[in-house]
């Protein structure tokens, strides 16, 4: 079955380490993205991607970096800069413009 | 103000109701979407639309553009449609890739 994987569901890391979600589609979906949720608040986006080796600054990028070295992956990292990383990160992807988004089941990330 | 505004945020009704959950939006938009994120978080697509009217099963999703509003109606409402129900928009600027999201709306139905 086509789907979005994210990896892992829960996550925990102490501050200041760098830590890596990964998120892998089998749709053939050339655009992907980052979104991140916290209490109260709509999905923000963070970064997307709109093919291979490109992607772009979403509305909250400081702190975060991407990747999109293959079709099917678009891994992010959120590194030490982030100054509130706790939070529940969704990956999106969308076969182009106009078309539905599916989303991954998402990863809960904890800084303690 | 959001760019997206859903109401009501929060809706408990009794099995049976009739439910409408209802999203303003203030940008051009080229399509609307209504999500469902159930307390796990993971989040699916339920529909997709950009004029009229759509229907899947018990579910009807309605959308006015000339006055940038939609609806989403859940007929005979069961406790497994407890879950937070999202819209978000696409905006129809040329090259305009984001979607923007309401806050959602928590629905909780009594057995």
């Amino acid at each position: 079955d086509g789907g979005i994987t994210q990896s892992p569901k829960y996550l925990f890391r102490k501050e200041g380490q760098n830590v890596t979600l990964s998120c892998e589609q089998n749709l053939n979906h050339d655009a992907m993205y980052w979104y991140r949720q916290d209490p109260g608040q709509g999905l923000r986006l963070i970064y997307y991607s709109q093919i291979v080796n490109d992607f772009q600054k979403g509305d909250i990028a400081e702190g975060y970096s991407v990747s999109r070295e293959k079709k099917e992956s678009f891994p992010l990292t959120v590194t030490s800069a982030q100054k509130n990383p706790t939070a529940f990160y969704l990956c999106a992807s969308r076969r182009g413009a106009d078309t539905e988004a599916f989303f991954g089941q998402g990863t809960r990330l904890t800084v303690v | 103000k959001n760019e997206v505004e859903q109401s009501p945020q929060n809706l408990t009704a009794q099995e049976g109701e009739f439910i409408t959950i209802n999203c303003s939006y203030s940008v051009g938009i080229s399509a609307l979407h209504w999500l469902q994120q159930h307390p796990g978080g993971g989040i699916v697509s339920l529909f997709m639309l950009s004029s009229g009217k759509k229907k899947h099963g018990r579910l009807i999703a309605t959308i006015n553009i000339q006055e940038k509003h939609s609806s989403l109606h859940i007929t005979a409402s069961h406790p497994r449609d407890s879950a937070v129900y999202i819209c978000a928009v696409l905006g129809s600027n040329f090259g305009n890739e984001k979607l923007t999201f309401g806050t959602g709306t928590r629905l909780t139905i009594i057995p």
